[in-house]
Formats: structure tokens, sequence, C-alpha cells
């Protein structure tokens, strides 16, 4: 089944500085999303983005797709230690319902 | 509060006891789906519902089974647990199951360990 994979696996950076989460995925979408997992938690959505835009703005996130290339990345600016989470992405697959997730990033953010 | 609840949040159980995890969203959600995270593996959807009475397998449905009698309650029965079932189990629910508009809810996860 089509899947998105994040890149890096596991990311650590300190407190202020932007941290980069790229997700490739395999066929054609309707729309990519980003979800946070605070650890063994739910996740929580953070943004949708549609196959015909290229970016997207919410608050600190700023996800930008390109179809051509078939990938995604969200960058979070000016990081917290409450940012520290794994970060998935997700993609509506080819049937009419499902989302298919990646293996996701884990992102540390050291005060 | 717009939520998902699961219950229970922590379950250990042994071989062969039949099981049964409730799920429950107060949203009018159309579709919901349960799905198991395991390390490395990321998250897999087992099955999804998009509404009353409509079920179907998602990629990992063996050894589980499921029903939607009401929108709000989507449980997963699991009737001869093993061990290769231990995992951390969400349950999610979005408005529709649209491709344009489906955002998904999650439940706070049911770690289930099956000795």
């Amino acid at each position: 089944s089509q899947q998105g994979e994040e890149d890096p696996q596991a990311l650590s950076i300190q407190e202020g500085e932007n941290a980069t989460m790229n997700c490739s995925y395999k066929t054609s979408i309707n729309n990519l999303q980003w979800y946070r997992q605070n650890s063994g938690r739910g996740l929580v959505h953070l943004i949708l983005i549609r196959s015909n835009e290229r970016e997207k703005h919410s608050g600190r996130l700023r996800v930008t797709l390109d179809t051509s290339k078939k990938s995604s990345s969200l960058l979070i600016t000016a990081s917290r230690a409450a940012d520290t989470a794994s970060y998935f992405c997700a993609t509506d697959g080819s049937g009419y319902s499902t989302l298919t997730f990646g293996k996701g990033t884990m992102l540390l953010v050291s005060p | 509060e717009a939520q998902v609840t699961q219950n229970p949040r922590y379950l250990i159980t042994v071989t062969g006891k039949k099981l049964t995890v409730t799920c429950s969203q107060n949203m009018n959600h159309e579709y919901m789906s349960w799905y198991r995270q395991d390390p490395g593996l990321g998250l897999r959807q087992i099955y999804y519902s998009m509404n009353v009475e409509v079920t179907d397998k998602g990629d990992v449905p063996e050894g589980y089974k499921v029903s939607r009698k009401e929108k709000r309650n989507f449980p997963l029965i699991l009737e001869s647990p093993s061990p290769n079932q231990t995992s951390l189990y969400f349950c999610a629910s979005s408005r529709t199951g649209k491709r344009t508009s489906n955002e998904q809810y999650f439940g706070p996860g049911t770690r289930l360990t099956v000795t």
C-alpha cells in the first residue's frame, strides 16, 4: 500500500532552532496531513495540505508540498522543549477512505 | 468537549481469552478506524467503518473483529488473543471518509499485553 516515509528518523536540536522533517510518498494523493504524537499518546492532527497547494502555514508550522517530487516537508520554527514528540505524515491512499501513515520522525528539543 | 474515548487504557490478558476494546466518539463522525502501533512498523490500520453497519478490512485485520451498530461506537474484538497482538491500539474518527475532508481525531490509546 502507498506509504509516506519520513526523514530523518530522529532529530535532536536546541530550543530556538528550526526543525525540518521530510516525507516522501509513492503515488498520487488528494491531500497530505501531518500529525504529532507525544510519547505513547494519541496522534494530534497538525495541518492538512491539498494536492493543489504548495505551501501552508499554521502558527510556527510551515508545510510545503511538491507533487512532482512526491514529497512534503514540515518546518517548525523557533522550536520549544514542548515540541518534543514524534511527527507523522499521512497520505490518502488509492482507496476512498484510508489514511496511510509513515513511521515518523522523533524530534527531541533540548532546553 | 469533542473527543474519542477508549477503554480500557491498559490491559494485560492471557492467550485465548476473548476481549473487547471499546471506542466512542461524541462528534457525530461518520468514519471510524482502528490502528495498531508497533515499534519500527508505525501505525497500521486494522479495520475501518464508513458509517453504521458498514465496515471494511484495513492492512492487518487477521485476528480482529469489529462492529458498528451505532454511529458513536466502534468496538474492537479479539476473539482469541495471541502474544503477537501485544501492541498499542488507537481508535480514530473523522467527519467523513472522503478524501477531501478526512482529518482524523485519535483516542488516547489502549496498551494491550497478551501473555
